[in-house]
């Protein structure tokens, strides 16, 4: 079975842009979460979809949003770029049964914001 | 929310030298997982484990629910185990953050 992939890997944008990050999970996952890592505030969740509505959010500004799709995919993106948002962005997928379900994480996509 | 605890930050072996990792939570959890970090940035499942003690290969893990902690052991340590090793829990109250992670431990194995 494949395990979580996300596009793009990488990604080098300017201060202003907007961003869209895309992150497929494994067959029969229904719950997405997307998590941001910076050397300086570590993991932080960033928001968790199931069956395509949001379930939760983290602690961050409006500029974050996402989506899923029905075929369980996800995007987030973050509108008006600011330095601060380089980061690795990490989605998870869980099969969804609750806060016992076991997370599997993608391969992150690097965001440089210049 | 809960917070979660993680000894020692950093951490230098030499090959083939065993090491014990720490994770502490504040607050009763009923999940609790392990991830490596490689150098590429994937988190790397390790274990899933609330309670008990998990065995895989060098690797093995406990966790005293009852305490609130979780302690990860590596044997004979690889140069391929260095990387930085997370603890990761639910927020019990299940409020915004699906999974609230510790700071992590960073492992160096030298040749």
């Amino acid at each position: 079975k494949a395990g979580v992939t996300q596009t793009p890997r990488y990604l080098i944008k300017t201060r202003g842009q907007q961003v869209t990050l895309s992150c497929s999970p494994i067959s029969g996952h229904r719950s997405v979460s997307w998590y941001q890592q910076t050397p300086g505030q570590g993991l932080q969740f960033l928001f968790e979809y199931f069956s395509e509505t949001q379930r939760n959010k983290g602690n961050f500004p409006g500029r974050f949003s996402g989506r899923q799709f029905s075929n369980s995919r996800s995007e987030m993106n973050v509108s008006t770029l600011e330095l601060g948002d380089s980061a690795l962005y990490l989605c998870a997928s869980s099969v969804y049964r609750g806060p016992t379900d076991t997370q599997y994480f993608g391969p992150g996509t690097r965001l440089t914001v210049l | 929310g809960i917070q979660v605890e993680q000894s020692p930050p950093d951490l230098i072996l030499q090959e083939g030298a065993n090491s014990t990792l720490r994770c502490n939570f504040s607050d009763s959890v009923n999940n609790l997982q392990w991830f490596h970090q490689n150098p590429w940035g994937q988190l790397i499942n390790l274990f899933y484990i609330p309670s008990g003690t998990k065995q895989n290969g060098r690797l093995s893990a406990t966790t005293v629910a009852t305490e609130r902690y979780s302690l990860l052991y590596i044997s004979s340590s690889q140069t391929t185990d260095s990387g930085v090793y997370f603890c990761a829990v639910p927020n019990p109250q299940g409020g915004s953050e699906k999974l609230v992670f510790g700071k992590g431990t960073k492992l160096t194995v030298n040749p």
